[in-house]
């Protein structure tokens, strides 16, 4: 079974333009989770969506946005970019997380923000 | 607010020995922790697991242990071998979502 997939892997952008990333579920996973992960840190939730549905939000300004198609395949959005947007943006997909059920993640793709 | 914590940035430790790292968490409500391994420029790989109604779960050279009245796990890795030297994030599950502590860096040296 095909793992999670992101597209693009590496991203250049310059302050101001907007970026959509990609990211392509396990076959038969309908949750999709999208994490930031910045130097230092650990990763920080961004939203998670469940049948087309966002179910939960993290704590990101309205620049960062997302949306899950009917074959669960998900994009993320962010308008504005800033140089604190740099990051590693990774894509985790389960059945429903619900219960005690896992989380899968794809590579990521590193966004540079100049 | 960081629910989740990773206390020690940092662990070396030498070959076949014990590995301990550290995780405690602030929300009584989490029902679910997992542990994640990460090397560099890739995602995040599924370790071990454990859920909140068991306070051990063992799965080859790896154990988590969880101390729920106090708020704490941890994972033993036994004998530690050197493709363990990776940074490992303990992860919280409540409310579809997950909660990731700010990782911990292993070393295993030869």
């Amino acid at each position: 079974k095909a793992g999670v997939t992101q597209t693009p892997r590496y991203l250049i952008k310059t302050r101001g333009q907007q970026v959509t990333l990609s990211c392509s579920p396990i076959s038969g996973h309908r949750s999709v989770s999208w994490y930031q992960q910045t130097p230092g840190q650990g990763l920080q939730f961004l939203f998670e969506y469940f049948s087309e549905t966002q179910r939960n939000k993290g704590n990101f300004p309205g620049r960062f946005s997302g949306r899950q198609f009917s074959n669960s395949r998900s994009e993320m959005n962010v308008s504005t970019l800033e140089l604190g947007d740099s990051a590693l943006y990774l894509c985790a997909s389960s059945f429903s997380l619900t219960g005690y059920e896992t989380q899968y993640f794809g590579p990521g793709t590193r966004l540079l923000v100049l | 607010d960081q629910q989740v914590k990773q206390n020690s940035p940092s662990l070396s430790v030498q070959e076949g020995r014990i590995s301990i790292l550290n995780c405690d968490y602030t929300n009584s409500m989490f029902d679910y922790f997992l542990w994640y391994k990460k090397y560099p420029a890739e995602g995040p790989t599924f370790l071990i697991s454990i859920s909140s109604i068991k306070d051990k779960n063992e799965d080859g050279r790896f154990t988590v242990f969880l101390n729920k009245s106090a708020k704490h796990l941890s994972l033993h890795i036994v004998p530690s071998q050197p493709g363990d030297s990776a940074v490992y994030f303990c992860a919280a599950k409540d409310d579809y979502k997950l909660s990731f502590g700010a990782g911990t860096t292993v070393t295993v040296r030869a």
